[in-house]
């Protein structure tokens, strides 16, 4: 199975920083990962497919970029409503693998 | 609107069986391959089960491999996953997902439910 690190586990920021989290698979994925929000008690939101393809709706502020091995999901300046945690998926092949999650919290 | 609806948690006891359901609506049920998504307390997602549009391809995880069965019913836009000898380890929310709009090449789930939670305790 594709295992996937993110980085760091937990990160505490305040409004308005520029935020960046890694996600490392252990073989190469070329571009299928998806990054996904997911709030307490709420079912996860897809954020980004193909590693760099923004879903219809979710604001401009979300990027990711990576190819192969390495990704990142960076979000410019950081809103009140973006504390959440953060997960990455490999797409690549079964199982599709979850990182283990990336939780942004208030400074 | 599109939406998908899981039901059928509640509490177990080990060794225990249950059946989880999912309803779908608003798209035609039929031609999307579906999947269910775990998330034990506190803890991370994992990918529990896929079931292509006709059923003809199936894929568990390991970790559920021999006691849990997807199946599907198209005329009743319904999934379903089939729990026996539940483990303690399988205390978690269920969430059915699937793949709606994104490209099919990139397969990441554009759809979720709002989950149902299953106990194993005795």
């Amino acid at each position: 199975d594709i295992q996937l690190t993110q980085s760091p586990s937990f990160l505490s920021a305040s409004v308005g920083d520029r935020v960046t989290i890694t996600c490392r698979a252990s073989q190469g994925i070329s571009s299928y990962l998806a990054w996904y929000q997911q709030k307490p008690g709420k079912a996860p939101k897809l954020l980004i497919y193909a590693a760099s393809t923004l879903q219809s709706g979710v604001p401009s502020r979300f990027s990711g970029s990576g190819s192969g091995t390495e990704f990142t999901l960076t979000i410019s300046s950081l809103q009140p409503e973006d504390f959440a945690t953060y997960y990455c998926q490999q797409l690549n092949s079964y199982p599709p693998t979850f990182g283990q999650g990336t939780k942004v919290e208030i400074k | 609107e599109v939406q998908l609806v899981e039901s059928g948690g509640g509490l177990v006891q080990p060794g225990g069986s249950l059946r989880l359901s999912c309803a779908a609506s608003g798209f035609t049920f039929s031609s999307y391959s579906m999947n269910w998504v775990r998330q034990a307390p506190g803890k991370g997602l994992e990918w529990v089960s896929y079931i292509s549009s006709s059923s003809s391809t199936i894929y568990y995880a390991d970790s559920v491999k021999g006691r849990f069965t997807i199946s599907r019913d198209n005329a009743k836009n319904s999934l379903y996953l089939q729990m026996n000898s539940l483990r303690d380890e399988d205390t978690a929310v269920y969430y059915c997902a699937m793949r709606l709009v994104v490209p099919a090449a990139n397969g990441a789930f554009d759809i979720w439910g709002q989950g149902t939670m299953v106990t194993v305790s005795s």
